[in-house]
């Protein structure tokens, strides 16, 4: 079955790093992504990765693959209070690429 | 500009009655998707439609509606059915073909039946 899962919330000191993890079922998974949504908006696509990869990184922004346990993590350097939402992991599958399915979420608080 | 437009933001609803959520798109993307939001369980989808006059049951699409009649609108009908409609409702549509799968989202419309 699909399935995403995430804890539901993290707290970090702002200048500390932020790690959000996720875990997902479907090994047929083609690509995942992390979103990031705003108190009373809707999600904005922070970063992807290919099933293929193992990392990317895109400035503050890391994104580590562990395919064989089915875990994806985020990782945000250096983290401001602008960092503070709530970050999807989402995935899509080779066999139904029109559905993309998402985790409850992760809600991130900075505190000073 | 172009983007997905949700109307209304806020919405009450008295018990039994039907109500339409609004979604419109000038970003010439084919696919349209609806998804509910409620605290701690993520997004849920309702509907989706890849192209014009067709449109695919989601997990939860129990109680709603969809049409699917021009390519930039994708309206949902809150049906009496839906037992428990107050929530946060997500509009968000993609390039069909594209790999990478990018969602666009709407900024919401937050339905309250009393």
């Amino acid at each position: 079955g699909e399935d995403v899962e995430q804890s539901l919330f993290l707290s970090v000191r702002e200048g500390d790093s932020s790690v959000i993890n996720c875990t997902y079922t479907d090994s047929s998974s083609t690509y995942l992504y992390w979103y990031k949504q705003e108190p009373g908006a809707g999600l904005q696509l922070l970063t992807y990765i290919f099933s293929n990869m193992d990392m990317k990184q895109d400035q503050r922004l890391t994104v580590l693959l562990n395919k064989k346990d089915k875990h994806l993590s985020l990782r945000i350097a250096d983290t401001q209070t602008g960092d503070s939402a709530i970050y999807f992991c989402a995935e899509s599958q080779y066999s139904s690429a029109s559905k993309i399915i998402f985790g409850s979420g992760t809600r991130l608080s900075i505190r000073p | 500009d172009g983007g997905i437009t949700q109307s209304p933001k806020y919405l009450f609803r008295k018990e039994g009655q039907n109500v339409t959520l609004s979604c419109e798109q000038n970003l010439n993307h084919d696919a349209m998707y609806w998804y509910r939001q409620d605290p701690g369980q993520g997004l849920r989808l309702i509907y989706y439609s890849q192209i014009v006059n067709d449109f695919q049951k989601g997990d939860i699409a129990e109680g709603y509606s969809v049409s699917r009649e021009k390519k930039e609108s994708f309206p949902l009908t809150v049906t009496s059915a839906q037992k428990n409609p107050t929530a946060f409702y997500l509009c968000a549509s993609r390039v069909a073909s594209t790999n990478t799968g990018e969602l666009f989202f709407g900024e919401g419309s937050r339905l309250t039946v009393l």
